[in-house]
């Protein structure tokens, strides 16, 4: 089956320290994004990547760290800087760049 | 103000209601539409991708969009309990390069056998 995975589902860290977010792809996508949800607010872009080794950063990069080394993965670091790293984290891709396709979500939840 | 409104609600339905989301918009550069179904706890899954104007149906899903208003509108027929979920309105510019798509915040629906 083709889709987006993300793992962990859920995951736990301590305050400082850094956590990695994992996101493949096999629908053969060229771009993908991830953004994170907080409730009562809409998805909020974090960074995007249009095609691999390139990606830009969205609305709130800010304490967040991607790489894009192959086609199918887009995993998102959180590191120490990011102030308010608890929230719902969603990877999604698309060809066009308006209809895309989002993964199950990582529950990061730091304390 | 926001670049997309969208009433949180929650509405609740009795099973077998047409229901109604809406989302208004402000950018009048957004061609492309889309609609999300979001249970709790998962990813958006996309139910409905609609280019500028008009209608576009999909089994007892409608889209509507009308630019002239700036207001795209999602009708459930025949509602059934497993509809209950948060829809996300989605839309962004004209295509070429990348456009950003800018998400509502959501709609919860509960539909009441």
């Amino acid at each position: 089956d083709g889709g987006i995975t993300q793992s962990p589902k859920y995951l736990f860290r301590k305050e400082g320290q850094n956590v990695t977010l994992s996101c493949e792809q096999n629908l053969n996508h060229d771009a993908m994004y991830w953004y994170r949800q907080d409730p009562g607010q809409g998805l909020r872009l974090i960074y995007y990547s249009q095609i691999v080794n390139d990606f830009q950063k969205g609305d709130i990069a800010e304490g967040y760290s991607v790489s894009r080394e192959k086609k199918e993965s887009f995993p998102l670091t959180v590191t120490s800087a990011q102030k308010n790293p608890t929230a719902f984290y969603l990877c999604a891709s698309s060809i066009s760049g308006s209809e895309q396709y989002f993964g199950p979500g990582t529950r990061l939840t730091v304390t | 103000q926001k670049e997309v409104e969208q009433d949180p609600g929650p509405l609740s339905v009795p099973e077998g209601a047409i229901v109604s989301l809406n989302c208004t918009y402000s950018n009048s550069a957004f061609q492309y539409f889309m609609w999300y179904r979001q249970y709790s706890r998962k990813g958006p899954e996309l139910l409905m991708y609609t280019y500028s104007s008009g209608n576009k149906e999909d089994g007892r899903f409608t889209a509507q969009v009308d630019k002239s208003s700036k207001y795209i509108s999602l009708f459930i027929r025949d509602s059934q309990p497993s509809d209950s979920a948060t829809y996300l309105c989605a839309m962004s510019g004209p295509s070429g390069g990348y456009q950003k798509v800018t998400f509502g915040t959501g709609t919860k629906l509960q539909v009441i056998p």
